[in-house]
């Protein structure tokens, strides 16, 4: 079945720098890949995502990339605000269903 | 838009118990809603999914009669933790999608559930 891996579980920065989250996926022909941000004992928040028939996608200072190839996407936040600190969740859809498998999550830490 | 509720947001009872929280959608029709729990500090687990009218589908190691799950309309799913135990202490997370950008989940808020 599928599997989702990401990486790295905590990363810290400085504000105005950028952050890199990666995950990778196991099933081939998985096609939907969301990001979700998630703030202490708040719900998921969906802040970008992608379908497999676009390499790339920017909403302002987030981006997310996806190399079907490697079967790896990434999420790109540029200028990090300290608003930006939380824990960030990829996820790829189960091909066939309409259900998610969550990576570990990333708890990114943006410095004052 | 795509705005999902549950209650309660917190609730705490003694072991033996049943507790019930409810998921709602409440701008839109939700074909298919999701249940998840999530242990402090770990990443969201898919427990069931439920479609209107229909039974849950439950994952992998997921007790059906423990978690029983009702979706009786296209707004409101339904768990109930039956005969609570402190393990079952943790937060639990409902999500629901209209079918139309059917891939895209939403989320509620979370009940925190607490089994003395």
């Amino acid at each position: 079945g599928e599997n989702v891996e990401q990486h790295p579980s905590t990363l810290s920065v400085q504000e105005g720098d950028s952050a890199v989250i990666k995950c990778t996926y196991s099933d081939s022909a998985s096609n939907y890949f969301p990001w979700y941000k998630q703030e202490l004992g708040k719900r998921p928040q969906l802040i970008i995502d992608i379908r497999s028939n676009v390499g790339e996608k920017k909403d302002q200072r987030i981006a997310v990339t996806l190399n079907k190839t490697a079967k790896h996407f990434s999420l790109h936040i540029t200028e990090t605000q300290p608003e930006d600190s939380a824990v960030y969740f990829c996820a790829a859809i189960v091909p066939g269903t309409y259900k998610y498998i969550f990576g570990t999550g990333t708890r990114l830490k943006v410095l004052a | 838009g795509a705005v999902v509720s549950q209650h309660p947001s917190r609730v705490i009872c003694k072991s033996g118990t049943s507790v019930k929280i409810e998921c709602r959608s409440l701008d839109f029709q939700a074909t298919t809603m999701f249940w998840y729990r999530q242990f402090p500090k770990q990443s969201l687990m898919l427990m069931a999914t439920s479609n209107e009218g229909s039974k849950a589908t439950y994952e992998q190691g997921v007790e059906k009669d423990k978690f029983l799950i009702n979706h009786a309309s296209l707004t409101l799913s339904t768990l109930t933790v039956t005969s609570a135990h402190p393990e079952d202490s943790s937060f639990y997370i409902c999500s629901a999608s209209d079918g139309l950008a059917g891939d895209t989940q939403y989320f509620g808020p979370g009940t925190r559930l607490t089994v003395l």
